[in-house]
């Protein structure tokens, strides 16, 4: 149990379009769902924080509106790249909590994305 | 600020061998510690888990050793093989308040060699 997806895996898009990926629960409803940045050989950065029906809490030098976070659902949390640009190139992975007790979380695949 | 700091970098053990990373954190507030195992191109999975209340903690091959007053703890991996080669992430958080971030280490590359 406690299954997150995310979809695309992996993605290719152009310099200054927008690309959605979506973070999915399968088995259960995530009250709280993380965005997390990871580039190569690097730690895992946590981006914004979302809850169900409320707007999303980003963390500090984040921009709010090139990263536009959606959690519209107890299982579908979106995660917009607007106007992509090269920099933006990185291992994009969610993690879902809800499943267990407070401090479980649930990490999914991984969406990379690459900004030619 | 880096509030948890992870050696080593890399580590090369052979096989049958012992691998042993070590944190440590600096915020008193953390009362969660995880250990996750992340493979090339995926997302990073729960290895093991511990609270401060214990000292210790012991899922098969895998072991957390948890140091309250030096603010440190460990990941011990017995008999290691080949398969446990990926990189291994320590991190803290907070329950209280709900559902916490989560705050990683920098990660430690481990390679078990044959």
């Amino acid at each position: 149990g406690a299954v997150v997806s995310q979809h695309p895996s992996w993605v290719i898009c152009k310099s200054g379009t927008s690309v959605k990926i979506e973070c999915r629960s399968l088995d259960f409803q995530a009250t709280t769902m993380f965005w997390y940045r990871q580039f190569p050989k690097q730690s895992l950065m946590l981006m914004a924080t979302s809850n169900e029906g409320s707007k999303a809490t980003y963390e500090q030098g984040v921009e709010k509106d090139k990263f536009l976070i959606n959690h519209a659902s107890l299982t579908l949390s979106t995660l917009t790249v607007t106007s992509a640009h090269p920099e933006d190139s990185s291992f994009y992975i969610c993690s879902a909590a809800g499943a267990g007790g407070v401090y479980e979380q649930y990490f999914g695949p991984g969406t990379r994305l690459t900004v030619t | 600020q880096q509030q948890v700091k992870q050696s080593p970098q890399s580590l090369i053990v052979q096989k049958g061998g012992i691998s042993i990373i070590n944190c440590a954190y600096e915020n008193t507030a953390f009362d969660y510690f995880p250990w996750y195992q992340q493979f090339p191109g995926k997302g990073p999975a729960l290895l093991i888990a511990i609270r401060p209340d214990v000292s210790e903690k012991k899922e098969g091959r895998f072991t957390i050793s948890f140091n309250k007053s030096a603010k440190q703890f460990s990941l011990h991996i017995m008999d290691s093989q080949p398969g446990d080669s990926a990189t291994y992430f320590c991190a803290a958080s907070k329950g209280s308040g709900g559902y916490q971030k989560v705050t990683f280490g920098t990660g430690t590359k481990l390679q078990v060699i044959p």
